[in-house]
């Protein structure tokens, strides 16, 4: 594909069930980003990877959220034991690496906690 | 770590009038200001990007200015049009003293333009 995808669009699930959500970024691209997008809120950074580095986890809420990206590619954020509040948009991107550059936002999964 | 903020939050323009959305930023060895365009149902999409060395770009009916002794940017809309109606995100970078390269956003302008 030529942009970056999430899946899945949309998820509702029970508190306290575990989640899992995919980011396949663009071929390539070596930077993936995490943010979370509550009901008019902001962008709220997550955890970005780079290439092999160790991530950056600074803006993961708590440790519920954990996030892996397997073989420098597809990404899943993890959200364990659901609450209400996680209730929002997590938005990925990915770019190619160079600091300071353009990001390529996927659609995003939008999490419903009941 | 870098912090961002926006105004106004919500902002309402006749078509074929300015825009204008400001930010301030708190760190001043950051060197990178973008704009983020998101429409509803998608994800924030880059519209313009100035770097420290440079006081203002333009790119069309979009522009954006830089004062880095006040530590501010703004975007600049002209001859709006309906299809501007949107959310726009200012953004910096989070970290200027590390190799991380994630961004800071604002916490997002509303603009609505009437037609």
């Amino acid at each position: 594909g030529a942009g970056v995808s999430q899946s899945p669009s949309n998820k509702v699930t029970e508190k306290g069930k575990d989640v899992e959500l995919r980011c396949d970024p663009i071929s390539g691209h070596t930077a993936l980003y995490w943010y979370r997008q509550s009901l008019g809120q902001g962008l709220e950074f997550l955890i970005y990877f780079q290439g092999n580095s160790a991530p950056d986890k600074s803006g993961l809420p708590s440790d519920r959220f954990s996030a892996e990206r397997t073989g420098g590619s597809v990404s899943t954020l993890t959200i364990q034991r659901t609450q209400q509040e996680d209730s929002a948009v997590y938005l990925c991107a990915s770019s190619q690496g160079v600091t300071n550059e353009k990001l390529f936002f996927g659609s995003g999964t939008q999490l419903s906690v009941l | 770590g870098e912090n961002v903020e926006q105004h106004p939050s919500t902002l309402s323009v006749q078509e074929g009038d300015s825009a204008v959305i400001k930010c301030t930023y708190s760190d001043s060895a950051s060197n990178y200001f973008p704009w983020y365009k998101q429409e509803l149902g998608k994800g924030p999409q880059l519209i313009i990007d100035i770097r420290s060395n440079v006081g203002e770009k333009k790119d069309q009916r979009i522009a954006v200015t830089l004062n880095k002794t006040a530590k501010h940017f703004s975007l600049h809309i002209t001859e709006t049009q309906p299809e501007d109606s949107a959310v726009y995100f200012c953004a910096a970078p989070g970290s200027s003293s590390s190799n991380t390269g994630k961004l800071i956003f604002g916490q997002g302008t509303t603009l609505q333009v009437k037609p």
